[in-house]
C-alpha cells in the first residue's frame, strides 16, 4: 500500500524568507509525486510533479520540489515566501508501473506567511 | 487547459432529501474521475473511482447505495447523496484524470450542508 506523510500540521515563515514543506512517501515501484495547494473553500490546484528525470522540479508560483530517492522525500520549497502563499498544501503519490491513477494524499500542511 | 467544474458550489438541503453534484471536464475527455470528501482541516478522503461506462469502485466504508455515482460520458460524472443526513455535510471534491502519468485535475468543490 502506498502512503504519504506530511509531518508538520503547520509551517510559519516570515515574508521574504525561504520556506520548506516536508513530505515523505512509501510506494511500490517508481513513484509519481505531486504537490497541490488549496485555498479556503476551493478545490486543489496543481503546483508541480515528479515523474522522472531531474530530481529538482520547478512548478507554479515559484515553487520547486526536490525528489530524494534514498530518503523517500519530496519536500516543497520556495526561496522567498509571499503572504499570498498562505494556504493548505498537499503532497500526493501514486505508484508507477501501471499502478492506476489513484492518488494517495498526505494529511496536509498549513503554511502561514506573516508580513 | 485541463479545467474541471463542479455544480453547485454550495447547497443546503433538508434531511431525507437527495442532492446531485455534477463534475465536468471542460476541455478534455476523462475516462476516470474521482470523488473525494474533505472534513474541516483534514485531508481528502477518496470515496470512489468512476470510470466512464462502468460501475464506480467504492472505497471501503463508503456506502454505494447512499452515494450514487454515474459516469455516463467522458466529460461528466455525477454524485448523488441520497436521503441526506446532517453527518453527510461536508466538502465534496471531484477530480478528473488526465493522460499525463495520472495527474488529476480538481474541481472547485461543493459544500453540502444538510439541516
Amino acid at each position: 500500500a502506498q502512503s504519504v506523510a506530511q509531518p508538520e500540521d503547520q509551517v510559519n515563515v516570515a515574508e521574504g524568507n525561504p520556506l520548506t514543506v516536508k513530505c515523505t512517501y512509501s510506494v511500490s515501484g517508481n513513484p509519481y509525486l505531486f504537490w497541490y495547494v488549496q485555498y479556503p473553500n476551493r478545490g486543489l490546484q496543481f503546483l508541480l510533479k515528479y515523474i522522472t528525470g531531474d530530481n529538482l522540479v520547478k512548478g507554479s508560483y515559484g515553487f520547486e520540489a526536490e525528489f530524494n530517492k534514498s530518503q523517500t522525500s519530496f519536500h516543497l520549497k520556495k526561496p522567498s515566501a509571499l503572504v499570498s502563499d498562505s494556504a493548505l498544501y498537499f503532497c500526493a503519490v501514486r505508484g508507477g508501473n501501471n499502478a492506476g491513477n489513484m492518488l494517495t494524499f498526505g494529511g496536509g500542511t498549513r503554511l502561514m506567511v506573516k508580513p | 487547459g485541463a479545467v474541471v467544474s463542479q455544480h453547485p458550489s454550495r447547497v443546503i438541503c433538508k434531511s431525507g432529501t437527495s442532492v446531485k453534484i455534477e463534475c465536468r471536464s471542460l476541455d478534455f475527455q476523462a475516462t476516470t474521475m474521482f470523488w473525494y470528501r474533505q472534513f474541516p482541516k483534514q485531508s481528502l478522503m477518496l470515496m470512489a473511482t468512476s470510470n466512464e461506462g462502468s460501475k464506480a469502485t467504492y472505497e471501503q466504508g463508503v456506502e454505494k447505495d447512499k452515494f450514487l455515482i454515474n459516469h455516463a460520458s467522458l466529460t461528466l460524472s455525477t454524485l448523488t447523496v441520497t436521503s441526506a443526513h446532517p453527518e453527510d455535510s461536508s466538502f465534496y471534491i471531484c477530480s478528473a484524470a488526465g493522460t499525463s502519468y495520472g495527474e488529476q485535475y480538481f474541481g472547485p468543490g461543493t459544500r453540502l450542508t444538510v439541516t
